[in-house]
């Protein structure tokens, strides 16, 4: 069974720092792009950034550019999301969702997602 | 960003009955258009890939289709479990973006 399980969640004051980790399991995890993916309270779903399989390429979203960076430990069948310079429209639910082989596969197999709240 | 314009944002509906979600993509984005569906405080599922294959595990009464840069979910018999919010999204190029959401809601 494929299994995504996110921690590092939690409070943060606007212009702090977080680690956010993802457990993979149950599936070849260096074969897979993977991605975050946020929603903001009663919001929609906001795509955050991507990493290839091996870790070469990765992508952002605009609002978080420069801010934050998306790494894997292949080894380790772990994905980590470090985000620094916090703002209050970084709260919401982050998930780490696992794509295919490729930048354009759908996403398949979605966290339970943890909360991150900026906010002093 | 391509945009992707969902429509409509609420819809109530009955047990039984057939329904349409329609998603409009703001440019080409070929057959790369999926249906997620997410029930709250829960994760979203994937229901559609590519604009019409159905996800394993994934109900029948399930389909996808597209006309152009217009694309619609359809569920051909509402059952109780299926009250939710749907959302589309193209996965043509970054950043992927989704639509608002269709939160369907129980006449």
């Amino acid at each position: 069974e494929v299994q995504l399980v996110e921690s590092g969640g939690g409070l943060v004051q606007p212009g702090g720092s977080l680690r956010l980790s993802c457990a993979a399991s149950g599936f070849t995890f260096s074969t897979y792009w993977i991605h975050w993916v946020r929603q903001a309270p009663g919001k929609g779903l906001v795509w955050v950034s991507r990493i290839n399989s091996d870790g070469s390429t990765t992508s952002y979203a605009d609002s978080v550019k420069g801010r934050f960076i998306i790494s894997r430990d292949n080894a380790q069948n772990a994905l980590y999301l470090q985000m620094t310079s916090l703002r209050a429209e970084d709260t919401a639910v982050y998930y780490c969702v696992r794509g295919g082989g490729s930048g354009r596969s759908p996403f398949d197999n979605w966290g339970q997602g943890t909360l991150v709240t900026v906010s002093s | 960003d391509i945009q992707m314009t969902q429509s409509p944002s609420s819809l109530s509906a009955s047990v039984g009955d057939r329904v349409t979600i329609t998603c409009r993509a703001s440019q080409s984005i070929s057959n790369y258009l999926n249906w997620y569906q997410q029930k709250p405080g829960k994760a979203p599922k994937l229901l559609i890939y590519t604009t019409s294959s159905l996800q394993s595990g994934v109900p029948s009464r399930f389909s996808g289709s597209a006309s152009g840069t217009d694309f619609t979910l359809t569920i051909s018999s509402l059952q109780p479990e299926d009250f939710a919010t749907y959302c589309c999204q193209q996965s043509y190029s970054i950043p992927y973006t989704f639509g608002q959401g269709t939160k369907l809601e129980i006449k």
